[in-house]
């Protein structure tokens, strides 16, 4: 059974520091990595999205690698802003292609 | 492109009704629908997966006949919590995977209903 962990699950900084988000998985069978934003009460925004086959993506201030042999992913947001403080969550699709496993999340916040 | 909707997005009821969610997938077909399900600080859980035409495919621990799931057309499932207790008061969120080849098994999230049950 796939299992997702985030490190860390909260963090503080203030405005203006890179910072790295951390996902591991167990089972590195993956189809897909995704990163996801959840504001509170809110649904998800999907962030980037990694293919198995690939080892980066780029979206703006946002970059995640990963790397599936060793189970990892990292999402690097630099120049953080106050409109960062959110909830990151990461995904993994597995082989079959159906179930998305979630992470628990990093509850991030910007300090102006 | 690839929007979600859910209808309500948030709803309160007197324990012992049944209230139905809706998901939508307005510009695109979705073969398959999914719904999860979100404790405050905690994580989505998948509670099933839906598929157009055919019965849903629970999680282990989830109650079929408590969560009844239809997914009658390409664009619509529906999720009915039968008879809610306050335990079952949480952040209900579906999505859709795309029919149309090219998308990569990506799953388009809803806003999410926020159900409180009185």
């Amino acid at each position: 059974k796939q299992e997702v962990t985030q490190i860390p699950a909260a963090l503080s900084v203030p405005e203006g520091e890179n910072l790295v988000l951390n996902c591991s998985f167990t089972d590195s069978a993956i189809y897909n990595l995704q990163w996801f934003r959840q504001d509170p009460g809110k649904g998800l925004t999907s962030l980037l999205l990694i293919q198995s086959s690939q080892r980066e993506q780029t979206s703006g201030r946002l970059n995640a690698s990963l790397d599936k042999s060793s189970g990892r992913s990292t999402l690097y947001i630099a120049a953080s802003q106050p409109g960062d403080s959110a909830t990151y969550l990461c995904a993994v699709l597995g082989n079959a292609g159906n179930m998305l496993t979630f992470g628990g999340g990093t509850r991030l916040m910007v300090k102006p | 492109g690839a929007v979600v909707s859910q209808h309500p997005s948030w709803v309160i009821c007197k324990s012992g009704t049944s209230v139905k969610i809706e998901c939508r997938s307005l510009d695109f077909q979705a073969t398959t629908m999914f719904w999860y399900r979100q404790f405050p600080k905690q994580s989505l859980m998948l509670m099933a997966t839906s598929n157009e035409g055919s019965k849903a495919t629970y999680e282990q621990g989830v109650e079929k006949d408590k969560f009844l799931i239809n997914h009658a057309s390409l664009t619509l499932s529906t999720l009915t919590v039968t008879s809610a207790h306050p335990e079952d008061s949480s952040f209900y969120i579906c999505s859709a995977r795309a029919l149309r080849s090219g998308a990569h098994n990506e799953q388009f999230f809803g806003p999410g209903t926020r159900l409180t049950v009185l």
